[in-house]
């Protein structure tokens, strides 16, 4: 079994506040690490693939980092906004590009008015 | 089209019913994935077929039986389910790029409930 840890579980911040959230995962045998944005009753939605130490995406306001020594990956949201309410899910893969998926389960954020 | 559609949405049935989901895409991927998510838990994989070939099975029961008639269908088929199989049926599908950016797709997912 391998273990992929979101944090914090969930978060509850005011429209205009910045956050971020920690995934972390298995450092051997790092392949890719993937960012879902998944809002309720809609398909998870792919924000980022990661596949080199030292990483940095950015899509807008969200941006990410990746250390695979460390086996971490933070996801940034800057000035928060309702729409940015979801679940953020983080996927380690290893070995190969047919490898499967192993998913965190996610951190929940809600973003209040 | 960049989307992953799957029917139907929720499912009703009983232990001794026959019934399947649908999953389709037409982005050209060529690697199809089956996941099934439980409440509060991440999704796990059951199934994914690559090239229209079952290339993966995460030792799933038998009375799930998945099926790839073409590049852009994936059928999972039901057979006396039992009620822990309730749960949020997720599809997806990836190009199979050959470097490590290969991204799978997601549709919406199928709500599963077994009485």
């Amino acid at each position: 079994i391998l273990n992929v840890e979101q944090s914090p579980q969930s978060l509850h911040v005011q429209e205009g506040d910045s956050t971020n959230f920690t995934c972390s995962f298995p450092s051997s045998n790092f392949y890719a690490l993937h960012w879902y944005r998944w809002e309720t009753a809609k398909s998870p939605e792919a924000l980022f693939v990661m596949t080199l130490n030292g990483d940095e995406k950015k899509k807008g306001r969200i941006s990410a980092t990746l250390n695979t020594k460390e086996g971490y990956s933070y996801l940034y949201i800057k000035g928060s906004q309702p729409e940015d309410s979801a679940t953020y899910l983080c996927a380690f893969k290893r070995g190969s590009t047919l490898g499967r998926l192993y998913f965190g389960r996610g951190t929940q954020l809600t973003v209040w008015p | 089209d960049t989307e992953v559609t799957q029917t139907p949405k929720h499912l009703v049935m009983g232990m001794t019913n026959k019934k399947s989901l649908k999953c389709e895409q037409h982005m050209g991927h060529r690697a199809m994935y089956w996941y099934k998510q439980k409440a509060k838990k991440p999704p796990e994989l059951m199934f994914v077929y690559s090239y229209e070939k079952l290339s993966i099975n995460e030792s799933v029961p038998s009375r799930f039986s998945p099926e790839c008639p073409n590049s852009s269908l994936l059928n999972l088929h039901l057979h006396a389910l039992q009620p822990e199989d309730s749960a949020l049926y997720l599809c997806a599908s990836s190009p199979l790029l050959r470097d490590s950016t290969d991204t799978q797709y997601f549709g919406p997912g199928t709500r599963l409930t077994v009485l």
